[in-house]
């Protein structure tokens, strides 16, 4: 049983260049979440979905867009990246609004 | 608004040294409130589960407790494995969007 699996775990990108993170879950959970997590600022909800073909903005939308086409997967894109989202992303997935959210292991990205 | 709010940031603590972590919350309508431990380089890994006040729940050396307002996670005699950052969280009002605190560092000196 993976859990929460996220690709790549590391990526370099340069400014302007564009890519998509993966998230797949095999819990069969309904809610998915993108996550960033940057040096004392904790973990911030980038965007987040309640179910296949759902999607909905969290604290720090902009510059990302996501897509949930099916249940297993949350894809998290950044159409021109900037230095400012150099960030470790983490996805995680739970199945219920007051149950535990399960964590990916997290994607490292730099952008310069 | 709701928030999730943790203190102290930083705790350094000897083996053996007993302490509290503190997690306060100010969501409406709380439906359930969660601590989690966060290894560097890994993502959080789900310790415990609170959704009423009195409640409590224990694991080896840690104890997490809920009032009305706020939960404190209790370390008694850590040890330096005990070291990580905690973290609490919490779902919204609706339940869909799920908060977390910035965390506490801890440190467990030998």
């Amino acid at each position: 049983n993976a859990g929460v699996t996220q690709t790549p775990k590391f990526r370099v990108l340069k400014t302007g260049q564009s890519m998509t993170l993966l998230c797949a879950q095999d819990m069969n959970h309904e809610y998915m979440y993108w996550y960033r997590q940057d040096p004392g600022m904790g973990l911030r909800l980038i965007h987040y979905s309640v179910g296949e073909g759902t999607t909905a903005k969290g604290e720090v939308p902009d510059g990302y867009n996501v897509s949930r086409l099916k249940k297993q997967n949350f894809l998290l894109g950044l159409e021109s990246a900037a230095p400012s989202q150099t960030s470790v992303y983490f996805c995680a997935s739970r199945q219920g609004w007051n149950t535990e959210a399960f964590f990916g292991q997290g994607t490292r990205l730099t952008v310069v | 608004e709701d928030q999730v709010t943790q203190s102290p940031e930083a705790l350094r603590l000897q083996e053996g040294e007993s302490s509290s972590l503190n997690c306060s919350y100010t969501v409406s309508g709380l439906r359930g409130l969660f601590w989690y431990r966060q290894d560097p380089g890994k993502g959080p890994e789900f310790l415990f589960t609170l959704y009423s006040a009195g409640e409590e729940k224990e694991k080896e050396r840690l104890k997490a407790t809920l009032t009305k307002k706020e939960s404190f996670l209790h370390i008694t005699a850590p040890k330096p494995e005990d070291s990580a950052t905690y973290l609490c969280a919490g779902p919204s009002e609706t339940g869909n969007q799920f908060y977390f605190g910035t965390g506490t560092s801890l440190t467990v000196i030998p």
